[in-house]
């Protein structure tokens, strides 16, 4: 698509459950990133991949938040045994030529709001 | 530890008045300086990208500059539609292909 694409872009789960975010990163982009932004804040970095391998989770909040992007090319966040505190807008972005020097294109996000 | 902080947190601006927004950066080897617009509900989309102290860049009515310490976005003549939050990322050398973002700048211009 013309875009990154994330679905859906308004998610309501009770706490507890699972939920799976989407995202579908610029046709031929090589890297692909989450973040997660609070109201009023910049993004905060979570994980991102160079094709299909995860290069860097170190921003994964914990063990509840995993991500994978199995064809280099659409990436799923899940998050486990959702809490009220990872209630946020998640965003993924994309970049060409491996992120190196090069800018992201963000999505329009998902927000998650856990009940 | 690597920071990216920017100021000020709000600018209000009549139509017209020309203003500078800051972001100053404490990071170990810089490998990149990006500004970002956010408009409310949005993405951030991008603007430019800053590689050396000495840059320049320029589109419509922003440049941007960027020294060893800090990058400034000027908004020269500012309009109505140039109001939003103005965000700045750094890549840093040796910490991988991420992003780190400062927490922006709300910028309204007032007609």
């Amino acid at each position: 698509g013309a875009g990154v694409s994330q679905s859906p872009r308004y998610k309501v789960t009770k706490r507890g459950q699972d939920v799976a975010l989407r995202c579908d990163p610029i046709s031929g982009h090589v890297s692909l990133y989450w973040y997660r932004q609070a109201l009023g804040q910049g993004p905060e970095f979570l994980t991102y991949f160079n094709y299909e391998a995860q290069q860097d989770k170190s921003g994964l909040p914990n063990d509840r938040f995993s991500a994978e992007r199995p064809e280099g090319s659409i990436s799923t966040l899940t998050i486990q045994r959702t809490e009220q505190r990872d209630s946020a807008m998640y965003r993924c972005a994309s970049s060409p030529r491996g992120g190196l020097n090069t800018e992201a294109f963000f999505g329009q996000g998902t927000r998650l709001t856990v009940v | 530890e690597d920071q990216v902080t920017q100021s000020p947190e709000a600018l209000r601006l009549q139509e017209g008045e020309s203003s500078s927004l800051n972001c100053s950066y404490t990071v170990s080897g810089l490998r990149g300086l990006f500004w970002y617009r956010q408009d409310p509900g949005k993405g951030p989309e991008f603007l430019f990208t800053l590689y050396s102290a000495g840059e320049e860049k320029e589109k419509e009515r922003l440049k941007a500059t960027l020294t060893k310490k800090e990058s400034f976005l000027h908004i020269t003549a500012p309009k109505p539609e140039d109001s939003a939050t103005y965000l700045c990322a750094v890549q840093v050398r040796n910490t991988g292909n991420q992003f780190y973002f400062g927490t922006g700048t709300s910028l309204t211009v007032i007609p």
